[in-house]
Formats: C-alpha cells, structure tokens, sequence
C-alpha cells in the first residue's frame, strides 16, 4: 500500500496568512492527488483533484501543486472558515489512502 | 443536486455484522460510482471499497475478506455489509461520489459504535 505523510500535523496560523501543508508519498503516484478539508462537525468538502484542479465552488486562494511523490496545498490568504482539518489522498493504486491530516489551528 | 445520505444502526454487538445504506439523488447508479470511507473517532480517513457504474466493484484489501458493496439501482440506494465486526470497527462511515475528480460528493456520515 502507498503510505501517504502529511507535515506538519498541526500548524497555527493567523488570519491573513500563506500557509503551505505537505504531503508526500512513498512511492511516486503520477500527480493522482487530492486534498479535502473537514470541519469540526465532521462535513468533508472536497478542494483539490488531480494535484492542481480547484473542485467547483473552491475560492481561488487555495491551490495545489507537485510531482512524483511530493504535493502541497497553498492557502494564500486564511479566512475564518479555513481553520479546519486537510487531508491529502492518493488514487493512484487501489487501495487509495489518505495522509494522517493537518489540523490548521488559530493563532 | 447531488446527496448522498447514510444509515443505518448506531450500535452492533461485537461478532456481528454491520449493514449500512447510502442512499443517493441527484444522480444515476448506473452511470455514477460510490465509495465507503470510514473514520474512527479522533483519527484518519480509510477508504474501504467502490461500487463502480458498471456494478463491479474494489475493497481495500486489509478489510476484503469482511467487505461486501452492493447496490439497488432502481432504488438509488448502495449497501455495505461488514461481518466480524471488533471494537476497532467503532466509526463514522461515509458514502462519497467518486470519480475522475476525486470523491466529489460526501454524504454526512453515519456513527456506528462496535458494543455489547
């Protein structure tokens, strides 16, 4: 199975600020990346396809970018409501696995 | 517009097996694939198996041997059965839409608690 680690698992931020997650794979999965953002009351929300695609109705502050076994999720700019859990996902080979989350705290 | 709701029982006695319904509007069975995903209290996201448009499905094969999807498509609904269940099975378990973007659509998720 692909192993998927997300660094940092906690990061405290202030409103405005750019934030960067990593998440990298043990083995290269050919930009087959998602993320998702979950909020306290458990709701997932879909953010990021295939590396670098905002999934429809996503603000353009977030982005995604990477290659090989390296991705990251950019929030240029925090707002209230993005103080949340993000979880990155491999779908290159089955089973599909999820990194271990990074909880974005405030500040 | 799309939904995705879960149900199904919130408690199952150790030994026993989970059966859990997702149903779905807003789209067809047939032309559409859904996926279980689980998440134990305080911890990950595990994806557990697809049903795909064309009725076949995959499992994550840590859980394989215990995993079963099936689906009604007349109904919109798509079942997951689980037998064995131990207290490590104690989760919220979500149905998603999943296709070439991802899981795209989320159901609200269903708690189930592995208990005597």
């Amino acid at each position: 199975d692909i192993q998927m680690t997300q660094t940092p698992s906690s990061m405290p931020a202030s409103l405005g600020e750019r934030v960067t997650i990593s998440c990298r794979a043990s083995q290269g999965i050919s930009n087959y990346l998602n993320w998702y953002q979950q909020k306290p009351d458990g709701t997932i929300k879909p953010l990021i396809y295939y590396t670098s695609n905002l999934q429809s109705g996503v603000p353009s502050r977030f982005s995604g970018s990477g290659s090989g076994t390296d991705y990251s999720l950019t929030i240029s700019s925090l707002e209230p409501e993005d103080f949340a859990m993000y979880y990155c996902q491999q779908y290159d080979s089955s089973p599909w696995t999820f990194g271990g989350g990074t909880k974005l705290e405030l500040k | 517009q799309v939904q995705l709701k879960e149900s199904g029982p919130g408690l199952v006695q150790p030994s026993q097996t989970l059966s859990l319904t997702c149903t779905v509007s807003g789209l067809s069975l047939t032309s559409n694939s859904v996926s279980w995903i689980r998440q134990p209290p305080g911890k990950g996201l595990e994806w557990m198996g697809v049903i795909w448009s064309n009725g076949g499905t995959d499992y994550n094969s840590a859980i394989k041997s215990r995993l079963s999807i099936s689906r009604d498509t007349s109904k919109s609904q798509v079942f997951l059965k689980m037998n064995s269940l131990q207290t490590e099975d104690t989760a919220m378990y979500f149905c998603a839409r999943t296709g070439s973007s991802g899981f795209d659509y989320w159901g609200q998720g269903v708690m189930v608690t592995v208990s005597s």
